[in-house]
């Protein structure tokens, strides 16, 4: 059964420096990955996929992401935080690569940015 | 297109009641799923479907019974509810791989 481990429940940085939030996942299979976003009060949003092509995958407002299968990890990126990207992400497996394959959430890592 | 609808968007119940949370799709997504969020705890998944008459448990499946009788419409029940169900529940659904679309949540609270 999958499982994800995000290590930090909360990481702070300051505007302009580089974000990183790790993931570590557990599958049976060739898993799917994502990250997701959700700000205070919204809904969550898809910031970026992996489902076996690439294993650097760039998502949406600068994020980025790289899988490494020997590591079990799928640690996201940010070269430069914006005080936009204070908000609550996380990462989610899906075993395997097809539509019967059951979505398990991280509990997820608060981002604070600091002016 | 409307997507996922899911409703109410907020419920008070009180410890024994039962209630149905329900969620519709008009994208014939085949997987449809429930979460519980909870502070800390990221998305609890409670029970998924892979498709009409097939459901499955998920991570905290305990107190509640789903159904999946059309492609479209994948129905949450509380049987007795208890106020460790005090949740936002969501519901969720996809075509293959790709990205889950969500139901704008349920904001339970059982006293």
């Amino acid at each position: 059964a999958q499982s994800v481990t995000q290590l930090d429940s909360h990481v702070s940085v300051s505007e302009g420096t580089p974000v990183l939030l790790r993931c570590n996942y557990s599958s049976s299979y060739s898993p799917s990955l994502f990250w997701y976003v959700q700000h205070p009060n919204k809904g969550l949003q898809l910031l970026l996929k992996y489902t076996s092509a690439a294993t650097l995958v760039k998502g949406i407002n600068g994020f980025e992401a790289e899988f490494k299968k020997s590591e079990t990890s799928f640690h996201l990126t940010k070269p430069s935080a914006h005080m936009s990207d204070a908000a609550e992400y996380f990462c989610v497996v899906s075993d395997g690569g097809t539509s019967y394959d059951k979505v398990i959430f991280g509990p997820g890592t608060s981002l604070s940015v600091i002016p | 297109n409307a997507g996922v609808t899911q409703t109410p968007k907020f419920q008070v119940l009180k410890t024994g009641q039962s209630m149905t949370l329900q969620c519709a799709q008009d994208m014939n997504h085949e997987y449809m799923s429930w979460y519980r969020q909870d502070p800390g705890m990221g998305l609890r998944l409670i029970h998924y479907s892979v498709g009409a008459g097939i459901t499955d448990q998920g991570e905290v499946p305990n107190g509640y019974n789903v159904s999946r009788s059309t492609t479209e419409d994948f129905p949450l029940r509380l049987l007795s509810a208890a106020p460790s169900q005090t949740s936002v529940y969501f519901c969720a659904s996809r075509s293959g791989v790709e990205k889950l679309f969500f139901g704008s949540g349920t904001q339970l609270s059982v006293l």
